[in-house]
This record gives C-alpha cells, structure tokens and sequence, in this order.
C-alpha cells in the first residue's frame, strides 16, 4: 500500500513560536493533500485541502494566515503553525490521495503531537 | 458541508459478541464511505469502505450496510475479540475530495 511519512513525530515548542511540520507520500504522487488536526478523544477535523501548485483551501473557522500550508510538490506538503500558543496543542495528521474521482482513499501519515508551552 | 453524525460515542461487548456503530450523512452527493480504526496516538487505518453504487460489503469478520435513500450506514463487526477495542471513525465523501469524519466510538471488548 501507499506510504505516508510526517516528520517531526512530535515537537515541544515555546508560545510564540512556529512550528512547521512536513507530510510525504514516500512511493507515489499524491496530487491532493489533507491537513487534519484531533484534540484528545475528539474527531478528525479537516483543517485544509491542498493541490499541488495551488493555494490551500481552508475549512470554515481555521486561520489561513496561523496555518500556513505549502504543497510545492508532488510528494511533499507543508503544515507552519505560526506563533503556535496553549490551544494550537494537538495531533496533527495529514492524508494523500491521487486526487482522481474514481479513487477514493486516502492514505494518512503517522500524525505529529504538538505540545505548545 | 457535510455533517456526519455516529452513535454510539461508547460501546462495550463481551468478547464474541457483534458490535454495530451507525452513522448518518446530511450531503447526498456522498458517495464514499470509508471506516476507520485508530488506536491511541496512532494513524487512523482503513478497515472496510463502500461506495454509493453498492449496498452492502463483507470481509471477513467486518461488514458495511449503506442506505442511500435514509442517508444512513453501519458497521458490523461480528465475533468480537479483545484486539478489535479501539476508536472508530466512520467518514463520508465526495469522490476523490475530502473526507468528514463522524465523531467516534470507543469500542471495548471485554475478554
């Protein structure tokens, strides 16, 4: 099956700073990328969509400018949580997907926990 | 958007029982239907999945019911083992777009 790799797999960061944390699809392009962020015993919750060579399309509520996302490649999309504070504490995980109507999974990275102080 | 509601949010079964989440999808341009296990601190692993075109998918202990018309599908897990507890998410989509999870059920099997 398809390989997802984030890195880091977890960062302990001071308020204030930014924090940025990569997503790559090891052995295939992935032309759609998903940002998802999980609170503890919560939900996966769609943060943005990103296609490769094109802005993100943020979800209703997120923060474009706190979280910024770059997909200038195939196989590798970025997630900077900028001037992270307390709240922005969380799992991070992004997902792949070939991007083609007649292929529907998804394929998601091992996630990142982020602990802001 | 779309809004996926699941229930239950807990569900606790004797080892070798059936255990069956039921979630709801308010778009009915949805027509994928994924189901995913995740254990604590880890990646979201797909189990089964269904597309619109289909009513019903088994594998081997796991099996998906779809409704399209009531807007409603399910998952049956059957023969319970302890290794089965864990958080299920069910998910639903449009093509190829992003997924809306449904809001979870911790399943645990009792030995």
């Amino acid at each position: 099956g398809a390989v997802v790799s984030q890195h880091p797999s977890w960062v302990i960061c001071k308020s204030g700073t930014s924090v940025k944390i990569e997503c790559r699809s090891l052995d295939f392009q992935a032309t759609t990328m998903f940002w998802y962020r999980q609170f503890p015993k919560q939900s996966l919750m769609l943060m943005a969509t990103s296609n490769e060579g094109s802005k993100a399309t943020y979800e209703q509520g997120v923060e474009k400018d706190k979280f910024l996302i770059n997909h200038a490649s195939l196989t590798l999309s970025t997630l900077t949580v900028t001037s992270a504070h307390p709240e922005d504490s969380s799992f991070y995980i992004c997902s792949c997907s070939l991007g083609r109507p007649s292929y529907n999974e998804q394929f998601f990275g091992p996630g990142t926990r982020l602990t802001v102080l | 958007g779309e809004n996926v509601e699941q229930h239950p949010s807990t569900l606790s079964v004797q080892e070798g029982d059936s255990a069956v989440i039921k979630c709801t999808y308010s778009d009915s341009a949805s027509n994928y239907f994924p189901w995913y296990k995740q254990e604590l601190g880890k990646r979201p692993q797909l189990i089964i999945d269904i597309r619109s075109n289909v009513g019903e998918k088994k594998d081997q202990r796991i099996a998906v019911t779809l409704n399209k018309t009531a807007k409603h599908f399910s998952l049956h897990i059957t023969e319970t083992q302890p290794e089965d507890s864990a958080v299920y998410f069910c998910a639903a989509s449009i093509a190829g777009n992003q997924f809306y999870f449904g809001t979870g059920t911790s399943l645990t099997v009792i030995p």
